[in-house]
């Protein structure tokens, strides 16, 4: 199916695990995002990519680490999870600037 | 660093009242758009604006961007129970590299 997946839907996690989310698209979407959502800050960028091995730091990078070797997966990797990670994690894709961004339904993740 | 403000960050009405929300930067956006999300799903979009000035309707709901492009509004007339949700502004970075950050985003509750 066409769409933006991403995995798992919830995960649960000890302090100091690595843990990775996984998100795939298949419209090959040059642009890719990661974001977290808490309340009362609405959708918060970690990071993003504008094509395969191309990314960049959003505005709460700090802890987090991705890749992008092809251009339809984009994983999130928590190094050393904290219980301020806890949080849901949303991943979206656009074609290009300015164009709707799709969204997955989200990972929400749970340190404790 | 591009910040988009919004207002209120809540706000509960009646039925059949209208109301506005806010989306406020320092900072120029190439466009604009508004996103609505229902409870443990994505965004999912609403409209883009991209032209200063420019004015949007979508049904009972009316988009303005601003001249300078760098705020805009969402009014909705007669505001309904299906209204209920988290309404987020998202603006993309003038520069064409895609990034796109949100605005903490407004949650709306229309009692019957």
């Amino acid at each position: 199916d066409a769409g933006i997946t991403q995995s798992p839907r919830y995960k649960i996690t000890e302090t100091g695990r690595q843990v990775t989310l996984m998100c795939h698209q298949t419209w090959s979407h040059s642009y890719m995002f990661w974001y977290r959502q808490d309340l009362g800050h609405g959708l918060r960028l970690i990071y993003y990519s504008a094509a395969a091995d191309i990314t960049d730091k959003g505005e709460v990078p700090d802890g987090y680490v991705v890749s992008r070797s092809k251009t339809e997966n984009f994983p999130l990797t928590l190094e050393s999870a904290t219980r301020s990670q806890t949080s849901v994690y949303f991943c979206a894709s656009i074609e290009g600037t300015g164009t709707e961004a799709f969204f997955g339904q989200g990972t929400r993740l749970t340190v404790v | 660093t591009q910040l988009l403000e919004q207002s209120p960050q809540f706000l509960s009405i009646q039925e059949g009242e209208n109301l506005t929300v806010y989306c406020n930067s320092s900072s120029v956006f190439s466009s604009l758009q508004w996103y609505r999300q229902e409870p443990g799903e994505g965004p999912v979009l609403l409209v883009t604006v991209v032209t200063g000035g420019e004015v949007k309707k979508l049904k009972r709901l009316t988009f303005q961007f601003g001249d300078a492009r760098k705020d805009s509004s969402l009014h909705i007339t007669a505001a309904q129970p299906g209204d209920t949700g988290l309404y987020l502004c998202a603006g993309a970075n003038s520069g064409n590299t895609g990034k796109l950050i949100f605005g903490q985003g407004t949650t709306l509750q229309v009692k019957p």
